[in-house]
């Protein structure tokens, strides 16, 4: 199975202009998404297809990379925005997420 | 407005069966096909099953092949998930969720704990 690598956490100041990674174990080309998980809440999906923004999600979340490197960047960060993020690969069967990444507010 | 409503969780014991239904609406059903994904207490999302549109193709984790039964009725707008041979590691949060370039609406899920 493709393994999908993150940081445990990250702790960043309202403003500020955060990036969460996610590495592949084998590429995934374009086929990554991203997920913001608030506590007691379904995931959202944030982005798609690595870089496309999902309708209705604000601007300042934007997406990148390709094969097995991939970026979710938040510029600026808001306090509303802690959350978990997680990652997830459409590439190979079987479809697997990251562990998921805890953003924290400082 | 999509939701996706999940129905039919609760406390099992080891080895024993249970059904959940996920009831669709907002959407034409029937254009799009379907998942089950869960979520263990604290821990991370874990693919269980995908059905298509058609029910044409079916697929499951390695760790629920067998003992899982993934369906769906498109004249009744739902999407179910026969569970049996129930453990302890299946106990978790159970999302439908609606399947495109990513995984686009969620429902709220439905709690599965598998304990004696």
């Amino acid at each position: 199975d493709t393994v999908l690598t993150q940081s445990p956490a990250l702790a960043v100041s309202p403003g500020e202009r955060v990036t969460i990674s996610c590495r592949a174990s084998e590429s995934v080309s374009t086929g990554m998404h991203w997920y913001q998980q608030k506590p007691g809440q379904q995931p959202k999906l944030l982005i798609y297809g690595a870089s496309n923004l999902e309708s209705g999600v604000p601007a300042r979340f934007s997406g990148s990379g390709s094969g097995t490197d991939f970026t979710l960047t938040i510029d600026p960060v808001e306090a509303d925005d802690t959350a978990t993020y997680f990652c997830q690969q459409s590439w190979n069967d079987p479809y697997t997420f990251g562990a998921g990444t805890k953003l924290e507010l400082k | 407005e999509v939701q996706l409503v999940e129905s039919g969780g609760g406390l099992v014991q080891p080895g024993r069966s249970l059904k959940l239904s996920c009831v669709a609406s907002g959407f034409t059903f029937s254009n799009y096909g379907m998942n089950w994904i869960r979520q263990a207490p604290g821990k991370g999302l874990e693919w269980v099953a995908y059905i298509s549109s058609g029910s044409s193709y079916i697929y499951y984790a390695e760790t629920v092949k067998g003992r899982f039964t993934i369906s769906r009725d498109n004249a009744k707008n739902t999407l179910y998930l026969q569970m049996t041979s129930l453990r302890s590691e299946d106990t978790a949060l159970y999302y439908c969720a609606r399947h495109r370039a990513g995984y686009n609406y969620w429902g709220q899920g439905v709690m599965v704990t598998v304990s004696s």
